[in-house]
């Protein structure tokens, strides 16, 4: 079975800062999909970010890297300098490779301070 | 990029009364869509996998006879709560998967159900 974890509920950044979501998986699917979303208080689910578990390098889009450690199972969001519309929950999701379902964290709370 | 419209929004409704939520792939065609169910700052939950023109799958404790999903055409389906009743008060978003976009998964705007 696959599981997703997020131990920070609630996270504080200053503006122009860097920040960093954690999050952890259990699988034993050998071939998988990472993702991140971002959901605004609106609700939608916005993509951010993905990486695939035979990707050697880690995938980064714009201000968002992913800091992908296969061996520790960790896939954590790095956002680098911070925005006032960053403040959302951020949910990391997995999705075996063919499948269709989403796994999803309990999500983390950002909050970017003026 | 990929576009999943997702109406209402907002919706209100009477308790035993029915709601039917739309999630429409707008440049594409989305051979399965995706309805999940997020209760109050918890995550998403898949509640079925639509697929056009069969039946949905259902996950695991979902009533299947109080979710109706219908995926008649390739840019439609629909979720319909029948008999809503407070509990099924809940934030109801659909997603779509488009292999053209990053990420090949497109989620809709989501749907706030209350029931009163």
């Amino acid at each position: 079975a696959q599981k997703i974890t997020q131990t920070q509920p609630g996270m504080f950044v200053q503006e122009k800062e860097a920040v960093t979501l954690d999050c952890t998986y259990d699988t034993s699917d050998q071939s998988y999909g990472l993702f991140w979303y971002k959901q605004p208080s609106s609700g939608e689910m916005i993509f951010l970010i993905y990486q695939g578990s035979y990707d050697e390098q880690n995938a980064t889009e714009g201000r968002y890297s992913l800091n992908f450690q296969k061996a520790r199972k960790s896939a954590n969001l790095v956002i680098s300098a911070s925005q006032l519309g960053d403040s959302a929950m951020y949910f990391c999701a997995m999705r075996a490779r063919g499948g269709n379902q989403f796994y999803f964290g309990t999500g983390t709370s950002l909050t970017v301070i003026p | 990029g990929a576009v999943v419209s997702q109406h209402p929004s907002r919706v209100i409704c009477k308790s035993g009364t029915s709601v039917k939520i739309e999630c429409r792939s707008l440049d594409f065609q989305a051979t399965t869509m995706f309805w999940y169910r997020q209760f109050p700052k918890q995550s998403l939950m898949l509640m079925a996998t639509s697929n056009e023109g069969s039946k949905a799958t259902y996950e695991q404790g979902v009533e299947k006879d109080k979710f109706l999903i219908n995926h008649a055409s390739l840019t439609l389906s629909t979720l319909t709560v029948t008999s809503a009743h407070p509990e099924d008060s809940s934030f109801y978003i659909c997603s779509a998967r488009d292999r053209r976009g990053a990420g090949g998964y497109t989620f809709g705007s989501g749907t706030r159900l209350t029931v009163v």
